[in-house]
């Protein structure tokens, strides 16, 4: 199956600094990325949908100015956490959109904001 | 906003017993996925169900999709250890790309 990588896998930051995190597709093109959010023990919730060459979307209640979000090539998607407070720590997860709206998902990023 | 639930939440059993995980929506999906995810790795794909009435079987696992395309269902038989971690469904709707993920099941299984 398609292949996604996550960069850094994990990360703690001190509150008010920003965090960037990268995700590639490594055997595939992706057109199509998707940033989710999985806090302990719950489902994953997205966060927003980033097309190649284009701005995201973000979903409803996502700050845009705050995860901001940068598809510069057919395999890369970045998210930048700014100004980044405790609240912020969580699971993320970028996932791939293949073929027939096929997502493969990255191993996720754990951070943590001191 | 179409919300996906599962249940049980939670469910604690012991190697060979068998369950099932049901997931419920009042809205139609297009067609749904069932992922499973470990501690601190991304979901994995297991089994992606289009047509209503579906079963779908992997091995030990049995997938169902609703006739009216608005649920389904994961049967496990003879549960082992390897089977612990979160399951979650996911539904795409109408044309859309996006997928929305169900509030998840958290299994165990002891030995």
């Amino acid at each position: 199956g398609a292949v996604v990588s996550q960069h850094p896998s994990w990360v703690i930051c001190k509150s008010g600094t920003s965090v960037k995190i990268e995700c590639r597709s490594l055997d595939f093109q992706a057109t199509t990325m998707f940033w989710y959010r999985q806090f302990p023990k719950q489902s994953l919730m997205l966060m927003a949908t980033s097309n190649e060459g284009s701005k995201a979307t973000y979903e409803q209640g996502v700050e845009k100015d705050k995860f901001l979000i940068n598809h510069a090539s057919l395999t890369l998607s970045t998210l930048t956490v700014t100004s980044a407070h405790p609240e912020d720590s969580s699971f993320y997860i970028c996932s791939g959109q293949a073929q027939y709206y096929e997502q493969y998902f990255g191993p996720g990023t754990r951070l943590t904001v001191t | 906003t179409q919300l996906l639930e599962q249940s049980p939440q939670f469910l604690s059993i012991q190697e060979g017993e068998n369950l099932t995980v049901y997931c419920n929506s009042s809205s139609v999906f297009s067609s749904l996925q069932w992922y499973r995810q470990e501690p601190g790795e991304g979901p994995v794909l297991l089994v992606t169900v289009v047509t209503g009435g579906e079963v779908k079987k992997l091995k030990r696992l049995t997938f169902q999709f609703g006739d009216a395309r608005k649920d389904s269902s994961l049967h496990i038989t003879a549960a082992q250890p390897g089977d612990t971690g979160l399951y979650l469904c996911a539904g795409f709707t109408g044309g859309g790309n996006k997928l929305t993920f169900g509030t998840g099941t958290q299994l165990k299984v002891e030995l």
